[in-house]
């Protein structure tokens, strides 16, 4: 089951703060972030855990609620680097394969 | 800091011919996954492998698609007779403790 992004697309100036999210209607056993950048291979960025953990990286952190099945990106004081398509991968069970959801597309603006 | 590398960058193939991609995984990792990416569309699984055997197989790996590690280090794609709606970005992952790091991919175009 794809895992629903919202929003599709944000743009944003540089130092402002956006919140992606990703959420799915079957249990999740781990969320995990990626950025991909045009002609790129996806980057990863973090993995959340079920058990609700929150992780942070520079100035992007993520949460992850288990009870709603749900996890959010959080990118503060944005930078042009941070312009990109940010793709939620989700897993129901242990090391298997990641379900992508469509992407949201960040731009960011100087 | 070591990556997943993937050969050809980019291959043009004619419809009906094979071709073979390849990954080298980052050489501590265990599962290894191939993964294509349609252009300006998401990124679909393939399969898995773990412990020199097919783990998990998605849907569009059909008869069409084989894998192997035929040495201790590579790991490919074949894809058998290619069809033009084979055309898209072929990456291959590889993941320890869960985190799956991705090559560069192989851009495979079918004319």
């Amino acid at each position: 089951q794809q895992p629903v992004q919202s929003p599709q697309a944000v743009i944003l100036r540089e130092g402002e703060d956006a919140v992606i999210n990703c959420s799915s209607s079957k249990a999740l056993y781990s969320v995990h972030w990626y950025r991909q950048k045009h002609g790129e291979a996806p980057v990863f960025l973090m993995i959340l855990l079920k058990g609700g953990e929150q992780k942070g990286h520079e100035k992007i952190s993520a949460s992850f609620n288990e009870k709603k099945q749900q996890s959010s990106l959080y990118l503060t004081a944005s930078q042009l680097s941070y312009s990109g398509t940010y793709f939620c991968g989700t897993e129901n069970s242990g090391n298997t394969p990641l379900v992508f959801g469509k992407g949201t597309r960040l731009s960011v603006i100087a | 800091e070591p990556e997943v590398t993937q050969t050809p960058s980019h291959q043009v193939t004619q419809m009906g011919q094979e071709v073979i991609l390849r990954c080298v995984p980052i050489s501590n990792h265990l599962y290894f996954y191939w993964y294509r990416q349609i252009l300006g569309q998401k990124v679909e699984f393939l399969v898995s492998f773990y412990n020199n055997e097919i783990s998990e197989k998605s849907e569009i790996f059909d008869d069409q698609f084989s894998v192997e590690r035929p040495d201790g280090s590579n790991f490919t794609l074949k894809i058998r007779s290619t069809k033009l709606e084979d055309s898209a970005m072929y990456f291959c992952a590889s993941s320890i403790n869960r985190e799956q790091y991705f090559g560069p991919g192989t851009r495979l175009t079918v004319t």
